[in-house]
């Protein structure tokens, strides 16, 4: 089955770590994102990437780093520089926009939560 | 730029009521529109779009929205609610551009009365 997959479902961090999340699409979407969601603040974009070996910036890149070394693949690095890190962090994918008659939904992961402890 | 803003955080509405959860747009072109929800912990599971066919739009689980350029909206509705409609409710816009990305309304968390 298609799908978009998150690990690990919990991650547990200690102060002045980085860590690294996971995210795999076997649907062959050229765009992947990485959003993190708190309480009462909705969705809040961190990282997209179009296409392989490019990225941009979202609204609260800072503390994060992505990279987009293939396809299907679009881990988030969490770093010390982060200063709240705990919360929610989801991922989707969606086919490329450029034709207007291509699905433009996005797909979503089931979600990485993330506690510093 | 375009935006979307969902009004209310919070709506609860008594089993078997109507389901009126409000967006409204902004963009400068015409928008694809989507409807997301989320159970707990869970990703977001997408209900419906339009993407400029036909302005009323029906979904999963009994939801419709429609598409009203004039008010620059985008409501879902369902007539009658059920326990297991409880969940939050994101509305999504983005449009053609190979630069866009899709943009995400805050969430409105529905609450269903027994």
């Amino acid at each position: 089955d298609g799908g978009i997959t998150q690990s690990p479902k919990y991650l547990f961090r200690k102060e002045g770590q980085n860590v690294t999340l996971s995210c795999e699409q076997n649907l062959n979407h050229d765009a992947m994102y990485w959003y993190r969601q708190d309480p009462g603040q909705g969705l809040r974009l961190i990282y997209y990437s179009q296409i392989v070996n490019d990225f941009q910036k979202g609204d609260i890149a800072e503390g994060y780093s992505v990279s987009r070394e293939k396809k299907e693949s679009f881990p988030l690095t969490v770093t010390s520089a982060q200063k709240n890190p705990t919360a929610f962090y989801l991922c989707a994918s969606s086919e490329d926009r450029f034709d207007a008659t291509m699905n433009t939904e996005a797909f979503f992961g089931q979600g990485t939560r993330l506690t510093v402890v | 730029a375009q935006s979307v803003t969902q009004l209310g955080s919070h709506v609860s509405v008594s089993e078997g009521a109507l389901v009126l959860l409000r967006c409204n747009y902004s963009s400068s072109v015409p928008p694809y529109l989507f409807w997301y929800v989320q159970y707990p912990n869970q990703g977001l599971q997408l209900l419906l779009k339009y993407t400029s066919a036909a302005t009323l739009v029906k979904g999963i689980n009994g939801f419709e929205a429609e598409f009203k350029k004039s008010e620059t909206s985008f409501h879902l509705t369902k007539p009658s609610a059920h326990m297991r409609d409880a969940a939050e409710y994101f509305c999504a816009v983005s449009r053609m551009n190979r630069d866009d990305k899709i943009i995400f309304g805050k969430g409105t968390r529905l609450h269903i009365l027994p």
